[in-house]
């Protein structure tokens, strides 16, 4: 069965240090992975995707995510949190029919 | 401004009454479509469009019905309203539905049925 997974419900990081957001897949064939942000009473906002190449995609916000095939993994990272990134993070991949598969997402709350 | 307008922002109605959510799109994308954000569920697909005239049911299309008669307008119909359509509402368009193709967003509608 095609499905992501952010075994995450909640990060806390303080500002200045570095930030991890957890994500992984399952789904046959070469992956194609998204990473969405959505702030507080916003729609869902693209921050990078994974389609092919390089493992590490480099996306807005100075956010990157590094894609792991031998551990399905597309971890979301940035190396110096902002209190302006506390924001609920979303990972998805495209199913078998090209629509958009999403995880629960996690909750990014970056502290002063 | 490229966007995706969503109406109303918020609702509250009542069971039984039926309701629409308009949707509507000024890039000329031709993929549309519905989801459902509910608390530890994270989004789920309800319908979806690849063009004109053509729909096709999501994870969840149990209680609504959409049309496309136009590229730009995708609206979602509830024909019967019940409690558990209590959620927030995003629709959604890209130009595509191949993987590649990055979707855009409309700001929600939070929908209360009582």
């Amino acid at each position: 069965a095609q499905s992501v997974a952010q075994p995450e419900d909640q990060v806390n990081v303080a500002e200045g240090n570095p930030l991890t957001v957890k994500c992984t897949y399952s789904v046959s064939g070469n992956p194609y992975l998204f990473w969405y942000v959505q702030y507080p009473n916003r729609g869902l906002q693209f921050l990078l995707k994974y389609i092919t190449g390089d493992n590490l995609v480099k996306g807005s916000y100075g956010f990157e995510a590094e894609f792991n095939k031998s551990q399905t993994s597309f971890h979301l990272k940035k190396p110096s949190a902002l209190v302006s990134d506390s924001a609920l993070y979303f990972c998805a991949v495209v199913g078998s029919q090209g629509n958009l598969i999403f995880g629960k997402g996690t909750k990014l709350s970056v502290k002063p | 401004e490229a966007q995706v307008t969503q109406n109303p922002r918020y609702l509250i109605t009542v069971t039984g009454k039926k309701l629409t959510v308009t949707c509507s799109q000024n890039m000329n994308h031709e993929y549309m479509s519905w989801y459902r954000q509910d608390p530890g569920l994270g989004l789920r697909q309800i319908y979806y469009s690849m063009n004109v005239e053509v729909t096709d049911k999501g994870d969840v299309p149990e209680g609504y019905k959409v049309s496309r008669k136009e590229k730009r307008n995708f609206p979602l119909i509830l024909e019967s309203p019940s409690p558990n359509q209590t959620s927030l509402y995003f629709c959604a368009s890209s130009w595509a539905v191949s993987g590649a193709n990055v979707l855009t967003f409309g700001a929600g509608s939070r929908l209360t049925v009582l």
